[in-house]
């Protein structure tokens, strides 16, 4: 499954370090998302982007920021995060509009903070 | 707020044979989409189904079909002729035609037999 691609796949951070993951969807799509997933929780839609811009902001912690810089790249740049934040980080896709679509995943990016 | 249901952490079944995977959800929205999504331990996660609540008939995808009871809000995973790689996190999701929102249930781990 190629269609949406996450690097790393794995992040080993200490708390003042600045890191930023990376997403790039290669199926046309207008949408992206970034989700956090933690062990025996549902996933947490963290930030969606439809044509760029950014439309749902799901009261995600500052130390999280996202850039969409074009349809296809979505980043989420990672400072002075917490030892809680440690996380599987899934990033989707979809194409918006009617009827709706599914969301496509990536591999995903396993963070560990220290 | 809408939520997502998935009674069973775990379930197990014999290679070959079929198994029922139950979702039930709460919505006062009348027109929405339902998924289930596979999340084998490679950690990437998979559409196996979309259905259209407006939609009576049950969706199916090969060996994978829905029992889709819209008055009972419930969407249950049925898998025939179970294979090995069947094995994996089944995630139920929902989403409203006005929300990009894609809200999950906990995931039921399927385990299959030889």
């Amino acid at each position: 499954e190629t269609g949406v691609t996450q690097t790393p796949r794995h992040l080993v951070m200490g708390m003042t370090n600045k890191k930023s993951l990376k997403c790039e969807q290669h199926l046309g799509h207008n949408a992206m998302y970034w989700y956090k997933q933690s062990a025996k929780k549902p996933l947490e839609l963290m930030f969606v982007y439809n044509f760029k811009e950014q439309t749902e902001n799901n009261s995600v912690p500052s130390r999280f920021s996202p850039e969409c810089p074009n349809s296809s790249h979505l980043f989420l740049h990672l400072h002075t995060l917490q030892p809680e934040d440690s996380a599987l980080y899934l990033c989707a896709s979809s194409q918006e509009g009617l009827p709706i679509g599914a969301q496509y995943f990536g591999p995903g990016t396993r963070l560990l903070v220290l | 707020a809408q939520t997502v249901t998935q009674s069973q952490p775990e379930m197990s079944v014999q290679e070959a044979e079929t198994v029922t995977l139950s979702c039930t959800y709460d919505t006062s929205e009348s027109d929405y989409y339902l998924f289930w999504y596979k999340q084998p331990p490679s950690r990437q996660m998979i559409l196996v189904i979309r259905q259209e609540a407006y939609k009576q008939q049950n969706a199916t995808e090969n060996r994978f079909s829905v029992n889709f009871q819209k008055a009972a809000k419930s969407f249950s995973l049925k898998i025939s002729d179970s294979q090995l790689g069947d094995a994996a996190m089944y995630f139920c999701a929902y989403r409203s035609a006005k929300s990009e929102k894609l809200v999950f249930g906990k995931g039921t781990k399927l385990t299959v037999n030889p």
